[in-house]
């Protein structure tokens, strides 16, 4: 199956930094791509929803500003989560809709743990 | 609103049974049904998805019963395993742009 992969699985940083996550597809190219966030034992939370080469899609109640979201290409996307507090402290996952096929199928991410101190 | 509700909400079977998790939709616009496994610390994996035209579809020891009508749907698990103890999400969407709506999960124990 197709595959997307997260860059970093893991990064803790201090409060007041920024953090970028990459998500890639592999082998397709995704024209969309999705952030989720998840907290423990819950489900996913859609953050925003990214087309490549234009301006992300946020949710209500997701800060725009917060959370930058670029997606330059049909295989990369970009999550910035800038000046962490501790309360973004979360499981960061993306997803990339594979179009090549009949149905659309929505692939994820290893998803990144974020710790904010 | 919950678009999209799971139940139940965590399931013991024990190994060599059947784990049945339903899940029912409101929108009838929503023509695509995947369900996902998750491991703790990792991203849902894709195990099977339908779409409305048909009333089930198997793979291997998934099966996912369709019932549109009744605006259900239902992920079947036979001879359970272990190995299957993991979290599992429903999820539907309309064809084209529009993104997941996934229902809260079920955390699934399989026990020996």
């Amino acid at each position: 199956g197709a595959v997307v992969s997260q860059h970093p699985s893991r990064v803790i940083c201090k409060s007041g930094t920024s953090v970028k996550i990459e998500c890639r597809s592999l082998d397709f190219q995704a024209t969309t791509m999705f952030w989720y966030r998840q907290f423990p034992k819950q489900s996913l939370m859609l953050m925003a929803t990214s087309n490549e080469g234009s301006k992300a899609t946020y949710e209500q109640g997701v800060e725009k500003d917060k959370f930058l979201i670029n997606h330059a290409s049909l295989t990369l996307s970009t999550l910035t989560v800038t000046s962490a507090h501790p309360e973004d402290s979360s499981f960061y996952i993306c997803s990339a809709r594979d179009r090549s096929g009949v149905t659309d199928t929505q692939y994820f991410g290893p998803g990144t743990r974020l710790t904010v101190l | 609103q919950q678009q999209v509700k799971q139940s139940p909400q965590s399931l013991i079977v024990q190994k060599g049974g059947i784990s049945i998790i339903n899940c029912a939709y409101e929108n009838t616009a929503f023509d695509y049904f995947p369900w996902y496994q998750q491991f703790p610390g990792k991203g849902p994996a894709l195990l099977i998805a339908i779409r409305p035209d048909v009333s089930e579809k198997k793979e291997g020891r998934f099966t996912i019963s369709f019932n549109k009508s009744a605006k259900q749907f239902s992920l079947h698990i036979m001879d359970s395993q272990p190995g299957d103890s993991a979290t599992y999400f429903c999820a539907a969407s309309i064809s084209g742009n529009t993104p997941l709506v996934f229902g809260k999960g079920t955390r699934l124990s399989v026990i020996a």
